[in-house]
């Protein structure tokens, strides 16, 4: 069965310092893949989607994922985070057959000054 | 620019009464979704329509029925409530090609006391 893995629940880091977090998906074939965020009583917002071609793919608010289908990878990474990036982060792959997601766990990213 | 509207936002429900959670789009998107998220499980999707007239079973459907009720709004039901299905339900819309992402409202929380 197709599942995505967001093997953190928790990460802190610090204000200015890098940022990566972790999606591995397992699926008959390449998937089409998205990062959304989810600020505390939110919805969810589309960071970026990869769906074929240049495996480093731009997002919103400084946000990219590189697509890596050797390891089945998908991981979001931000050079320089800021307090405002404080926030659920969630991997999703989509299955084609009727456009369903299927949604990793979550990361919940904490940021400290 | 409403997106995804979700009504109520708020709900307290006793064991056994039912309710039945709005959803509508503006976007006039083909497909409509309704999710429910709990605590370190993410997103699983309760039911799904791919299109207007259609609607098909996700991940977790028991104890929920959904209404497709002309292509803006799509809503969910719970005949029975029941503790478990404390949780907050959101409800999304994509055009419906797989390659378009979801668009997502701002959720229910519903408590089932």
């Amino acid at each position: 069965a197709q599942s995505v893995t967001q093997p953190d629940i928790h990460i802190t880091v610090s204000e200015g310092a890098s940022l990566e977090l972790r999606c591995n998906y397992s699926y008959g074939a390449t998937p089409y893949l998205f990062w959304y965020v989810q600020s505390p009583g939110q919805g969810l917002q589309l960071l970026l989607k990869y769906f074929s071609g240049d495996t480093l793919v731009q997002g919103i608010k400084g946000f990219e994922a590189e697509f890596k289908r050797s390891q089945s990878s998908f991981n979001l990474r931000k050079p320089s985070v800021h307090w405002s990036d404080a926030a659920e982060y969630f991997c999703a792959a989509l299955m084609t057959y009727g456009n369903k997601l299927v949604f990793g766990a979550g990361t919940i990213l904490r940021v400290k000054s | 620019n409403a997106g995804v509207t979700q009504t109520p936002k708020f709900q307290v429900l006793k064991t056994g009464q039912s309710m039945t959670l709005q959803c509508a789009q503006d976007m006039n998107h083909n497909s409509m979704y309704w999710y429910r998220q709990d605590p370190g499980m993410g997103l699983r999707l309760i039911y799904y329509s791919a299109s207007e007239g259609t609607t098909d079973k996700g991940e977790v459907p028991n104890g929920y029925n959904v209404s497709r009720l002309n292509k803006r709004e799509f809503s969910l039901r719970l005949e029975s409530a029941a503790p478990s299905q404390t949780s907050v339900y959101f409800c999304a819309s994509s055009k419906g090609s797989s390659n378009q992402p979801q668009h997502f409202g701002d959720g229910t929380r519903l408590s089932i006391l």
